[in-house]
């Protein structure tokens, strides 16, 4: 049972373009979100977050909309660069449940120059 | 301000082994979670430290173990190895403080490989 899913296992974009990854999730309690970027051989870094309260919150070239009525988040990168190419996991958490997250399985954006 | 540290960082065991994976948590941070990422998914969640009691589970079977120390290190213990635990460790610490509390740090992580 994949509570949090990402349907895209990869995306291809052009330099200078907007990049848009989408995640979507079954559990109401989920109340944070979160966006992870993880290349080959390292763990996966932090990138942007949201509250169930928002539904945009906005970091730069990195924008997280929420959709609650949909349980449905996407990341919006504009203008996408070559080195944004990685792998985007998509993570949520429920409050009280002492900062378990769970993961989508993640989607790998190229960026081509 | 140091980040979240891992040893080692590769490993090869065979089945029925023990192994013990350790972490250092970044500075100021008193909270250690495990995960488990398989090749080609998403981390799954092990179990979390909190002050150095368990703090929550994941679907995980009693032969995952875990310590975490007075200094906020961890260790991860995988007793009676199986083929499927052949994975890369992933360790993240986090602060107890509303706000920075749910977001997590990750290390590099170990590759466990069990033969």
């Amino acid at each position: 049972d994949q509570q949090v899913k990402q349907n895209s296992p990869s995306l291809s974009v052009q330099e200078g373009r907007i990049s848009i990854l989408n995640c979507d999730y079954t559990n109401s309690m989920f109340d944070y979100f979160l966006w992870y970027k993880k290349y080959p051989a390292e763990g996966p870094t932090f990138l942007i977050s949201i509250s169930s309260i928002k539904d945009k919150n906005e970091d730069g070239r990195f924008t997280v909309f929420l959709n609650k009525s949909a349980k449905h988040l996407s990341l919006h990168i504009v203008p996408s660069q070559p080195g944004d190419s990685a792998v985007y996991f998509c993570a949520a958490s429920a409050g009280g449940a002492g900062n378990m997250l769970t993961f989508g399985g993640g989607t790998r954006l190229m960026v081509k120059p | 301000e140091t980040g979240v540290t891992q040893s080692p960082t590769h490993l090869i065991k065979t089945r029925g082994q023990q192994v013990t994976l350790r972490c250092s948590s970044q500075s100021g941070h008193n909270t250690v979670s495990w995960y488990q990422q398989a090749l080609g998914q998403g981390p799954q969640f092990i179990f979390q430290y909190y002050r150095e009691e368990e703090n929550g589970r994941g679907n995980f079977p009693p032969r995952f173990s875990g310590l975490q120390f007075p200094n906020y290190s961890s260790e991860l213990n995988v007793n009676a190895l199986e083929l499927d635990d052949s994975a890369l460790y992933l360790c993240a610490s986090s602060q107890d403080r509303v706000g920075a509390k749910n977001i997590q740090y990750f290390g590099a992580g170990t590759r466990l490989s069990v033969l």
